[in-house]
């Protein structure tokens, strides 16, 4: 099956401080990847959707200039998390899919942020 | 508005058989995902139904009835390590692409 990178896989930053998290679709092109967050014993909620070339789109009460996404090339996209406090403590996971009628998304293994 | 709802936990025997429910009421709903979590990792697909009917696949299937909103994943033979969230998402078609959108997953916990 298709893979899907993320990088860091964990990591713990001071709050106030901004973190990017990558997300790399290896041996596919990704027309589209998504972005979701998990809060513990929570379901995946999807806080964007990103398009090669193009801004993402936001779920609703998802702040844009907060949750920075970056979806440079078809194997590349990015969230930022900008002046991150500690109630953005979660686990974030990409996704991504070859963007047709979708049949599936593929999952990366996730990025647990802490923030201090 | 979409709403998805499953059970929050389940547990069951090893060697049994476990039927995991999920029933949505979604806008655009075009069809239904099964994925499987482990505490930390990343989902991993199980099934996709569009059709109604059941869908097997090894010890898992899936069945789908789009008239009922009702779907539900079963585990034949469960093994401990079947433990861990199962995740039901319906597949929605918008304006803008395509989306899933998740339930809150049931807890299995398979016991010897």
């Amino acid at each position: 099956g298709a893979v899907v990178s993320q990088h860091p896989s964990w990591v713990i930053c001071k709050s106030g401080t901004s973190v990017k998290i990558e997300c790399r679709s290896l041996d596919f092109q990704a027309t589209t990847m998504f972005w979701y967050r998990q809060f513990p014993k929570q379901s995946l909620m999807l806080m964007a959707t990103s398009n090669e070339g193009s801004k993402a789109t936001y779920e609703q009460g998802v702040e844009k200039d907060k949750f920075l996404i970056n979806h440079a090339s078809l194997t590349l996209s990015t969230l930022t998390v900008t002046s991150a406090h500690p109630e953005d403590s979660s686990f974030y996971i990409c996704s991504a899919s070859f963007g047709t009628e979708i049949d599936t998304q593929y999952f990366g293994p996730g990025t647990r942020l802490t923030v201090l | 508005g979409q709403n998805i709802d499953q059970p929050t936990e389940m547990t069951a025997t090893e060697g049994a058989i476990v039927q995991i429910n999920c029933t949505y009421q979604t806008s655009g709903f075009n069809g239904l995902f099964w994925y499987q979590q482990h505490a930390g990792e990343a989902p991993t697909f199980l099934s996709y139904n569009v059709l109604d009917g059941l869908e097997e696949k090894g010890r898992f299937s899936s069945f789908l009835s789009r008239s009922k909103g009702y779907s539900y994943l079963l585990l034949k033979e469960l093994q401990m390590k079947d433990s861990a969230s199962y995740l039901c998402a319906s597949h929605i078609l918008t304006g803008g692409g395509n989306k899933l959108t998740f339930g809150t997953g049931t807890q299995l916990k398979v016991e010897l």
